[in-house]
């Protein structure tokens, strides 16, 4: 049962244009939201996270929107570059903020084209 | 930020034989670390928490005499895969917390042949 799905396996986007990665989750417990980006062969690098208090959080060029009554967020990449190409991962925790275990989605490639 | 060091990156050994991952939190204790498997186009699936000094926690599924976890210092956890199969072929990562949050090794990828 997957409890954090990422529908989109790829989102291709023009250098400049916004990039919007989805994620849905099942578990009403999940309290603590997070988006990862990743490199082949390496592993996550934290981006931005947002708590089930807030609906919004922003950090320069990236934004995460939380929607806890459709269990829906969402991560805004603005403008995309083409070094944000990646492999974007959405995580969630219950109780115990980033601290605790993660259930991650699969993953979304985006690729930014130049 | 803190920094989480996972050797080797890469790995590659005969069938039935055995191979140990190791994970260094390297600015920071870390009482608890965690360790993930990623098969290809998957999520990271959290297969044990490790704690220092004392037993890891598998999640479901996990067969723990395969997977043997060892968190015997507070910057340190070790995962062997013993008598290692081809099934076993993945890519493993680490995580630590640290006092901000989570930071992750480099991963391993591992491949039984």
């Amino acid at each position: 049962d997957q409890q954090v799905k990422q529908n989109s396996p790829s989102l291709s986007v023009q250098e400049g244009r916004i990039s919007i990665l989805n994620c849905d989750y099942t578990n009403s417990m999940f309290d603590y939201f997070l988006w990862y980006k990743k490199y082949p062969a390496e592993g996550p690098t934290f981006l931005i996270s947002i708590s089930s208090i807030k609906d919004k959080n922003e950090d320069g060029r990236f934004t995460v929107f939380l929607n806890k009554s459709a269990k829906h967020l969402s991560l805004h990449i603005v403008p995309s570059q083409p070094g944000d190409s990646a492999v974007y991962f959405c995580a969630a925790s219950a109780g115990g903020g980033s601290n605790y275990k993660l259930t991650f989605g699969k993953g979304t490639l985006l690729t930014v084209n130049p | 930020g803190a920094v989480v060091s996972q050797h080797p990156s890469r790995v590659i050994c005969k069938s039935g034989t055995s191979v140990k991952i190791e994970c260094r939190s390297l600015d920071f204790q870390a009482t608890t670390m965690f360790w993930y498997r990623q098969f290809p186009k998957q999520s990271l699936m959290l297969m044990a928490t490790s704690n220092e000094g004392s037993k890891a926690t598998y999640e479901q599924g996990v067969e723990k005499d395969k997977f043997l976890i060892n968190h015997a210092s507070l910057t340190l956890s070790t995962l062997t895969v013993t008598s290692a199969h081809p099934e076993d072929s993945s890519f493993y990562i680490c995580s630590a917390r640290d006092p901000e949050g989570t930071a992750f090794g480099s991963g391993t990828r591992l491949t039984v042949v």
